[in-house]
């Protein structure tokens, strides 16, 4: 089993759509959990950060539910620069407590049409 | 305002020609990381610098080195190249102790091997 793994897409949705993303994780030491965000051929960015709580921004919700190791992402109200690869990732930090290690999904690529 | 620098963005090397990658950073982060990301995956982590203590994944093939001289700097070294390292190289930094731990990436080496 991945220790990451995202729907494989690709998604094509029309501007003003919503449109969800899911991810689940197999180490349940997981400590952090992000979103994050990657234009073609750049550098990954955060999106956000995901809480046990559930956190939203603007349009972005992200959700974690640790009990089913599964993350996440919904936008809403998408816009045609929300398109981009959607790369789920989490950290484990080691017992030193000292380095810890982000581990991707390979990301789901999502293109918003005009 | 670049807080993650690397040089160059474009690389050619030549099949079992030494390269070296390099990457600086403004930001005064304690953790440095190396992935290698390959078109369509996930990126990948080499190994990471947690100020001077190298921290290598199992996984990573003796043919890739680093280098911290200090704080700023962390070189990628790629003794003898073969064709399937030919990949986007990234490096991103964070300081430990923050409560997303978020890592900031450069914009990326794009090492091709001829």
């Amino acid at each position: 089993r991945k220790e990451v793994e995202q729907d494989p897409g690709p998604f094509n949705v029309p501007e003003g759509a919503t449109v969800a993303f899911n991810c689940t994780y197999s180490n349940s030491a997981s400590q952090s959990f992000f979103w994050y965000r990657q234009d073609c051929r750049k550098e990954p960015k955060l999106l956000m950060s995901v809480y046990s709580s559930g956190n939203e921004d603007g349009r972005f919700t992200a959700q974690l539910n640790r009990a089913s190791q599964y993350i996440s992402l919904l936008i809403r109200d998408s816009k045609l620069s929300d398109s981009a690869t959607y790369l789920c990732v989490v950290s484990v930090l080691n017992s030193g407590g000292s380095n810890y290690k982000l581990t991707f999904g390979k990301g789901t690529l999502l293109t918003v049409n005009p | 305002d670049a807080m993650v620098i690397q040089n160059p963005r474009y690389q050619v090397t030549q099949f079992g020609k030494p390269v070296t990658l390099s990457c600086s950073q403004t930001l005064n982060h304690n953790v440095m990381y190396w992935y290698q990301q390959k078109s369509s995956q996930a990126p990948k982590l080499l190994f990471h610098y947690y100020d001077k203590d190298f921290n290598n994944e199992a996984d990573t093939p003796d043919n890739f080195q680093s280098r911290r001289p200090n704080t700023s700097f962390c070189f990628l070294d790629i003794r003898s190249p073969g064709l399937g390292d030919a990949a986007m190289y990234l490096c991103a930094t964070s300081r430990v102790g923050q409560p997303s731990y978020e890592q900031y990436f450069g914009p990326g080496t794009r090492l091709t091997v001829t």
